[in-house]
Parts: C-alpha cells; sequence; structure tokens
C-alpha cells in the first residue's frame, strides 16, 4: 500500500458541476498539505497548501484537511472546461522537505 | 517571463549513452530540486540543492549527478542511460526549504 493514495480517474462532469478530489494516506506524521494543477505536458503549479487540519479557501478552490481520517480534499466550485488538468496531491512530515505525492486525479469538465 | 525554464524540452537517446538537463530560475530562490515524474505519474523527488549544497540526495543510482553553478541553476547530468531512466524531468525552486515550490515546465526523457 502507498503512502499516498489517489484515484486516477478519469473524472468527468459538466461544466459549472461542483468536484470532489480526495487523497488518503497512512501516515500520521504528515502536516503540510499541498494541491497542485498538472496541465497536459505542463509542470505541476501549485493551488493551494494547508497546515494541520481545517479548511483553506481562495476563489473558487477549497483545500480541507481532516487528520484523524487522514484524508484531504480539494473541492472546486463552478468548475470550468479550464480546470480540466490532473490534480496532485502532496504531503510533508514536519521538519522534512522531502514531499510524498499522490498519483494525481485527471479531471475533465465537459462544456 | 519563465520563472522556472529547462532545456531540452525533448530528449531522445539510446542506451548507454550521458546526457545533460540543464535548469534555470529567475525567481530569486535559493533552493532547487529536480523530480522524476515516470508514466504512472508519481512525482518522486531526487535531489535538493540550498545555495548550490546538496541537502536531500533521494536513493537515486550514481549515475544521476546533479550540479549547481550558482544558487539560479541546477542540472542534471546522467551516465550510461538505461531504458529505466525513460520519464519526465521535471526542475523547481523554492524560497529557502519551503513547501512552496515552483515547477518548471519538464524534459520528457525517452531513452531507445
Amino acid at each position: 500500500q502507498k503512502e499516498v493514495e489517489q484515484d486516477p480517474g478519469p473524472l468527468s462532469v459538466p461544466e459549472g458541476a461542483i468536484v470532489s478530489l480526495n487523497c488518503t494516506y497512512s501516515n500520521s506524521a504528515f502536516q503540510y498539505f499541498m494541491w497542485y494543477r498538472q496541465y497536459s505536458r505542463k509542470g505541476p503549479e501549485l493551488l493551494m497548501y494547508t497546515y494541520s487540519s481545517g479548511n483553506k479557501e481562495d476563489g473558487r478552490f477549497t483545500a480541507q484537511v481532516d487528520k484523524s481520517s487522514k484524508y484531504i480534499s480539494l473541492f472546486i466550485r463552478d468548475s470550468q472546461p479550464s480546470d480540466s488538468a490532473t490534480y496532485l496531491c502532496a504531503m510533508w512530515k514536519g521538519g522534512s522537505y522531502i514531499p510524498t505525492f499522490g498519483r494525481g486525479t485527471s479531471l475533465i469538465v465537459h462544456p | 517571463d519563465t520563472a522556472v525554464s529547462q532545456t531540452p524540452k525533448y530528449l531522445v537517446t539510446q542506451m548507454g549513452n550521458d546526457k545533460s538537463i540543464k535548469c534555470e530560475q529567475n525567481l530569486g530562490h535559493d533552493t532547487m530540486y529536480w523530480y522524476k515524474q515516470d508514466s504512472k505519474k508519481f512525482l518522486k523527488i531526487m535531489f535538493s540543492y540550498n545555495n548550490k549544497e546538496l541537502i536531500i540526495n533521494e536513493t537515486v543510482p550514481n549515475r544521476f549527478s546533479p550540479k549547481s553553478p550558482d544558487k539560479a541553476h541546477l542540472n542534471l547530468h546522467i551516465n550510461s542511460l538505461e531504458l529505466g531512466d525513460s520519464a519526465v524531468y521535471f526542475c523547481a525552486s523554492s524560497p529557502g526549504r519551503s513547501y512552496e515550490q515552483y515547477f518548471g515546465p519538464g524534459t520528457r526523457l525517452t531513452v531507445t
């Protein structure tokens, strides 16, 4: 079992839908949680960054961390075709600068 | 203005060859990284340099040798290329030892 599990999808939704992307992890030492967006043939782009449990909102994006369940989520409201990309979660143990990435979920938002 | 750039974008070469990938960042960051993304899309850190000093070396075969001539540049040299080295290699940078990393566009290496 990998330390970070992420369903590769693809997840296909209509424009305007609320999208929920998730990662589960097994190591309770993870404290820092990131979401990256990666367009096809491009580098990952940092979207959201949260520390420990709780919610963080930025425009149409909300990141949620539930450390008790070892579960993190990224919600996208009013999804747009331009949101079509692969979304990667990443996490770090406190004091370590070695990230562990999920394999990414491919999201397709169709008009 | 490209923040993190890599050259070349594509690299096709034969087994046994030696090749280099270059990375430059103009963000003023002092920490740079090399990552490998395999065909299953897993992104794994290989190396990190902070102010030209190697701080992370993640059990990468010693055929891979990073070099940082200054804090804006981090190159990756690979000797005796093998089929399993085929992947996309990403360079990234961050301000200090930060979790906020900024990635380059990637170099797609194909070893035949």
